[in-house]
């Protein structure tokens, strides 16, 4: 089956460094995207690996090792709107040649001053 | 622009009502998606729409019906729905696989809908 697990609930101090992990089995495999959604807002692009090693990008980064089935977001620099949930979704081909993007369980990541 | 909008953004009805919820997109992308999304949880993809065509359902109960008029909107028609279905519905869209390198999945604000 398919499963993208993250940890529940984080929290860190402003100004530290933040890693979120993410492990996942899928049947397919195409990219791995990392997402932020504030409460009740839309999910907004963060971060994006398709092959393996780390991609950086201002104050977050992400890093894949398809081997290992394991990715993380790594936020730096932590700012009190960085509080938010982070989503880690696994893209996949069908058979017809669609995009499938399977949401991992969501990690809510909370900053303290 | 890279705005996927998003009509209304809160609706209530009542379990023996019929309303729409309405997407667009002017990317010129043409894969669409709707998700549905509980407190808490992450987006459960429901519907993909990939030009124009319903390419995956995700054995979506027959209560949420989706349409997709033209490549620039796609709706969800919504007809005996129950309380369990109050959520957050998502839309969101993404150019078709292969092209563009990253292909990136852009999201709208989303309608919060609530059963009564």
């Amino acid at each position: 089956g398919q499963n993208i697990d993250q940890p529940t609930e984080m929290t860190a101090t402003e100004g530290a460094i933040v890693q979120i992990n993410c492990t996942y089995q899928t049947s397919g495999f195409n990219g791995l995207f990392w997402y932020q959604q504030h409460a009740g807002e839309a999910p907004t692009f963060l971060s994006y690996n398709v092959l393996d090693g780390l991609e950086e990008k201002g104050r977050f980064s992400s890093f894949l090792s398809r081997s290992k089935g394991y990715s993380y977001l790594l936020l730096k620099e932590l700012q009190m709107k960085d509080s938010a949930s982070y989503l880690c979704a696994v893209r996949e081909e069908d058979t017809s040649g669609t995009y499938k993007y399977i949401f991992g369980t969501g990690t809510r990541l909370k900053v303290l001053a | 622009d890279t705005e996927v909008t998003q009509t209304p953004k809160h609706l209530v009805m009542g379990m023996t009502n019929k309303k729409s919820l309405k997407c667009e997109q002017h990317m010129g992308h043409r894969a669409m998606y709707w998700y549905k999304q509980k407190a808490k949880k992450p987006p459960e993809l429901m519907f993909v729409y990939s030009y124009e065509k319903l390419s995956i359902n995700e054995s979506v109960p027959s209560r949420f019906s989706p349409e997709c008029p033209n490549s620039s909107l796609l709706n969800l028609h919504l007809h005996a729905l129950q309380p369990e279905d109050s959520a957050l519905y998502l839309c969101a869209s993404s150019p078709p696989s292969g092209r563009a390198a990253k292909n990136i999945q852009y999201f709208g604000a989303g309608t919060r809908l609530s059963v009564l």
